[in-house]
């Protein structure tokens, strides 16, 4: 299967602050099939980026993707209070379908 | 607007059995794949399996045969995960997603806690 390694596992961000953060993949991914999550403790996951890049209904226009083969990345352009949470990284080229171990974003 | 409504939380006795389900509404619920996926305390997600109401077909990660085993009503729009042989490694939050040409899971539950103990 293939091994989504996520990097950070934690940081920290002031307000204003610009973030990144990434998803190495073990095999190359379609980029079509790299997707991203919101979640909030005590909450259910939320998509947050769809296919590499495109923002998911409702996501502030501070979020980015980019990436392809092995190397993706999320990053915010300006961190506010309402972005600490713990990202993960999804990708579904290949079954199982599976994901990275997240990066908890923190505000400092 | 889409919704998938799971049912409310479990305490099981090890060795036994449990049934969670999961209610769609707001769109066409034989045309997308329902999902489920594990989230064990403070730890990542693992999928589970999918199930296509359409025609009832499934796929399973390796790991979860013969653990689950999924099934849906289409006259209720309800899918369902039934856990077999519970253990304290199945204590866990169970979400169900739904997906489809993406292979994104767009809509998620809000998760039913299973807790297995005597």
């Amino acid at each position: 299967q293939i091994v989504l390694t996520q990097s950070p596992a934690i940081m920290s961000a002031s307000l204003g602050e610009r973030v990144t953060m990434t998803c190495t993949a073990s095999s190359s991914v379609s980029s079509s099939y790299l997707h991203w999550y919101q979640q909030k403790p005590g909450s259910s996951p939320k998509l947050w980026i769809y296919s590499t890049s495109n923002l998911a209904s409702g996501v502030p226009a501070r979020f980015s993707g980019s990436g392809s083969g092995t190397s993706y990345s999320l990053t915010i352009s300006s961190m506010e209070a309402e972005d600490a949470a713990t990202y993960y990284c999804h990708q579904y080229h290949r079954s199982p379908p599976t994901f990275g171990a997240g990066t908890k974003l923190e505000l400092k | 607007q889409v919704q998938l409504q799971q049912s409310g939380p479990e305490l099981v006795k090890p060795g036994a059995l449990v049934k969670i389900s999961c209610k769609a509404s707001g769109y066409t619920f034989t045309s997308y794949d329902i999902n489920w996926v594990k989230q064990r305390p403070g730890q990542g997600l693992e999928w589970i399996g999918w199930i296509y109401p359409g025609d009832g077909s499934t796929k399973y990660n390796e790991k979860f045969k013969g653990k689950a085993t999924l099934t849906a009503d289409k006259s209720s729009s309800t899918a369902y995960m039934q856990l077999s042989s519970l253990t304290s490694e199945n204590s866990a939050v169970y979400f169900c997603a739904r997906s489809g040409e993406r292979r994104d899971f767009d809509y998620w539950g809000q998760g039913t806690t299973l807790t297995v103990s005597s």
